[in-house]
C-alpha cells in the first residue's frame, strides 16, 4: 500500500515554544490530508482536513490559530502547534488520501508523540 | 453525526483460537465501514472495508467482517489467530456522500494473542 511518513516521531519541547510536524506521502499525490489527535486509551479524533492549496477545515472545538496547518504541495502537509502547553501533549497522526473509486482510502502515518514540559 | 462503539477495550485469546472483535455504529445516513489495524510502534493500516455489494468482506490475512444493517454492526472475526495478530484494531465509518469526508473511529480494541 501507499506510504505516509511523519517527522519527527517524537518531540519534547518546553511550554511556550512552537513545534512543527511534517506529514509526507512518499509514493502518491495526496489531494487531501487529515490530522488526528489520539489521547491514551482513546480513539483518534479528527482535528482538521486540508486540501492542497486551500485553507484547512477545522473540526469544532479545534483552535485554528493554535494548530496551524499548511498543505503547500500534493506530498507535504505540516501541523504547527503554536505556544505549546502541557495539555497539548498527545499523539498526533496524519493521513493522506487520493481519490480512488467509490471511497477514498486514507493512508496513515506512524504518528508523532509530542510531550510538552 | 456518526458514532462508533467498540465494546471491548482488550481481548486476550490463545494462539489458534477464534476471535471476534465487536463494532457497532450509529448513523442517520448510509456509511462505508472500515477496520484498521495498528501494530506496535507503527501507523494505522487498512485491514478491510465494506463499500457495497456482498455484506461479507475478507482481508488477505484471514480476517473477515460482516456488515449487518439491521443490527448496525460490523464485527471482525478470524477463525484462528496467530501471535503476529497482536495489535490494536480500530473500527471506523464514513458517510457515503462527499469524497474526502472524515472517518469516525471507535476507541479501539487491543487484541493480545498468547502462546
Amino acid at each position: 500500500g501507499a506510504v505516509v511518513s511523519q517527522h519527527p516521531s517524537r518531540v519534547i519541547c518546553k511550554s511556550g515554544t512552537s513545534v512543527k510536524i511534517e506529514c509526507r506521502s512518499l509514493d502518491f499525490q495526496a489531494t487531501t490530508m487529515f490530522w488526528y489527535r489520539q489521547f491514551p486509551k482513546q480513539s483518534l479524533m479528527l482535528m482538521a482536513t486540508s486540501n492542497e492549496g486551500s485553507k484547512a477545515t477545522y473540526e469544532q472545538g479545534v483552535e485554528k490559530d493554535k494548530f496551524l496547518i499548511n498543505h503547500a504541495s500534493l506530498t507535504l502537509s505540516t501541523l504547527t502547534v503554536t505556544s505549546a502547553h502541557p495539555e497539548d501533549s498527545s499523539f498526533y497522526i496524519c493521513s493522506a488520501s487520493s481519490k480512488s473509486g467509490m471511497a477514498d482510502t486514507q493512508y496513515f502515518g506512524p504518528g508523532t508523540r509530542l510531550t510538552v514540559l | 453525526a456518526q458514532s462508533v462503539t467498540q465494546l471491548d477495550s482488550q481481548v486476550p485469546v490463545f494462539e489458534e483460537a477464534p476471535v471476534e472483535l465487536r463494532c457497532n455504529y450509529s448513523s442517520s445516513v448510509s456509511v462505508y465501514l472500515f477496520w484498521y489495524v495498528q501494530y506496535p510502534n507503527q501507523g494505522l493500516q487498512l485491514l478491510l472495508k465494506y463499500l457495497s455489494g456482498s455484506t461479507l468482506v475478507e482481508s488477505i490475512n484471514g480476517f473477515e467482517a460482516e456488515f449487518n444493517k439491521s443490527q448496525t454492526s460490523f464485527h471482525l472475526r478470524k477463525p484462528s489467530v496467530h501471535i503476529s495478530d497482536t495489535a490494536e484494531y480500530f473500527c471506523a465509518v464514513r458517510r457515503k456522500k462527499e469524497y474526502g469526508n472524515k472517518l469516525v473511529f471507535g476507541a479501539g480494541t487491543i487484541l493480545r494473542v498468547k502462546s
